[in-house]
């Protein structure tokens, strides 16, 4: 069975930084784009980035929220996806979902930004 | 960027009522459209993909439909287990776009 599994979240103060992981398993990893989304407490779902399989050059793609902060990365030798997140503010504060090919989920990791 | 407007943002239901949710695209996204739900406390779940393909194990009252901007999402003989909010997502443009969601409610 697929299985995504986030880890690295917790609490951070703003311009901060933090990097969160994703363990994927029960896929080919390697042929899988891989994005990550996030959910504001109370609020909608929100995408925030992709990266795509090492035939696409792994292409990466931003919300313009994360735009030049967020960077996504991939390796595909551990199956693990990332996303390195930079001067961090209090509106990243979010449950950050990774999902492969939109098609399967993990149960989401929470960051919270706060001093 | 592309806005996906959803409409309406909730809905109050009853078991058994069909129920029609719509997304519409500030441009043509041709297709590119994929429907999920998501459960309180739970991560969302992929439901119709292209705009009209029913994912693997999604039962077939659900349907979606539409093309270019206008997109619907019908379930057909509610069920008490589909209370949930259903987000649409645009895939067509990068960004990626969500739309905000309908939340179905019990009346």
């Amino acid at each position: 069975a697929v299985q995504l599994v986030e880890s690295g979240g917790g609490l951070v103060q703003p311009k901060e930084s933090l990097k969160i992981s994703c363990a994927a398993s029960g896929f080919t990893f390697s042929n899988a784009a891989m994005y990550w989304v996030r959910q504001a407490p109370g609020k909608g779902l929100e995408w925030v980035a992709r990266i795509r399989t090492k035939p696409n050059n792994y292409a990466t793609y931003y919300a313009d929220s994360v735009k030049g902060r967020f960077t996504i990365s991939r390796d595909d030798s551990k199956s693990m996806v990332y996303l390195q997140m930079d001067n961090l503010k209090t509106e990243d504060t979010a449950m950050y979902y990774c999902t492969a090919a939109r098609r399967d989920w993990g149960q989401g990791v929470m960051v919270t930004v706060s001093s | 960027n592309t806005v996906m407007t959803q409409s309406p943002t909730s809905m109050f239901i009853s078991v058994g009522d069909r129920v029609t949710m719509n997304c519409k695209a500030s441009q043509n996204v041709g297709t590119n459209v994929d429907w999920y739900q998501q459960k309180t406390g739970q991560s969302p779940k992929l439901l119709i993909y292209g705009a009209s393909n029913r994912y693997t194990g999604v039962p077939d009252r659900f349907t979606g439909s539409g093309s270019g901007t206008d997109f619907t999402l019908t379930i057909s003989n509610m069920q008490a287990e589909d209370l949930a909010v259903y987000y649409c997502l645009q895939y067509n443009y990068n960004p990626f776009t969500f739309g905000s969601g309908t939340k179905l409610e019990i009346k």
